[in-house]
């Protein structure tokens, strides 16, 4: 069974601090990871890594993959309050006549205190 | 584009009661998924399609969920007879064909609440 652990599960820091969230998979056949943001309603789409050592970048958000150690992490420097959210990493499987659903992490909960 | 689109956004119901939730996915994605998100157990697929047609749904729980795509344009996920334990916030997702699976474009949930 394919399982996505993230670490940790909440964090509470304040504004400006740099922050890192760790995803840890194992997944058979594995063909992607992704990382999303949901506020209070639908998680949103952040970066979606398929290749190891290549930094996916956007503003002050970051991520890479290590598909040797299995495992991704997302930073975040100089964070704001609109950065509280839950952080949520999936894994996608590439099976045979096609690719599954995605299976998801129980997320990690940030709060960004003023 | 309007985005995946879901209803009904918040559903009280007694248990026993038969639920429906729908969705209509964005134009032109040929997957269709549908989660299932808790505090305890986070998101958790529960089924999902491609052009139309179920491809796997080993994670719908019980025979009391079933779920069906009559169009590519809609689907329900169908609860009956609906028990507590179900309380949780139903996502429906699209993406694109092959190769572009990996983007889900969720729908804003469906807040079911069973007494």
């Amino acid at each position: 069974e394919d399982k996505v652990v993230q670490s940790p599960l909440s964090l509470v820091v304040h504004e400006g601090d740099t922050v890192t969230l760790n995803c840890s998979y194992e997944v058979t056949n594995f063909r992607s990871l992704l990382w999303y943001k949901q506020e209070k309603k639908a998680p949103t789409f952040l970066f979606m890594l398929t290749s190891s050592g290549i930094e996916k970048k956007s503003g002050r958000l970051s991520s890479i993959l290590d598909k040797k150690e299995l495992s991704s992490i997302l930073n975040i420097t100089a964070t704001q309050t609109g950065d509280s959210a839950i952080y949520l990493c999936a894994v996608e499987r590439a099976s045979g006549g096609g690719a599954d659903g995605l299976t998801f992490g129980k997320g990690t909960h940030l709060i960004i205190q003023p | 584009d309007a985005g995946v689109i879901q209803s009904p956004r918040h559903e009280v119901t007694e248990m026993g009661q038969e639920v429906t939730l729908r969705c209509k996915p964005i134009s032109g994605h040929d997957y269709l998924f549908w989660y299932r998100q808790t505090m305890m157990r986070g998101l958790e697929l529960l089924i999902y399609f491609n052009n139309n047609v179920p491809i796997d749904d080993s994670g719908m729980p019980e025979d009391r969920f079933s779920a069906k795509m009559p169009n590519a344009s809609f689907s329900t996920l169908k609860i009956q007879p609906s028990e507590p334990r179900d309380s949780a916030v139903y996502f429906c997702a699209s993406s694109l064909t092959l190769g572009h699976t990996g983007e889900l474009f969720f729908g804003e949930g469906s807040r079911l609440t069973v007494l």
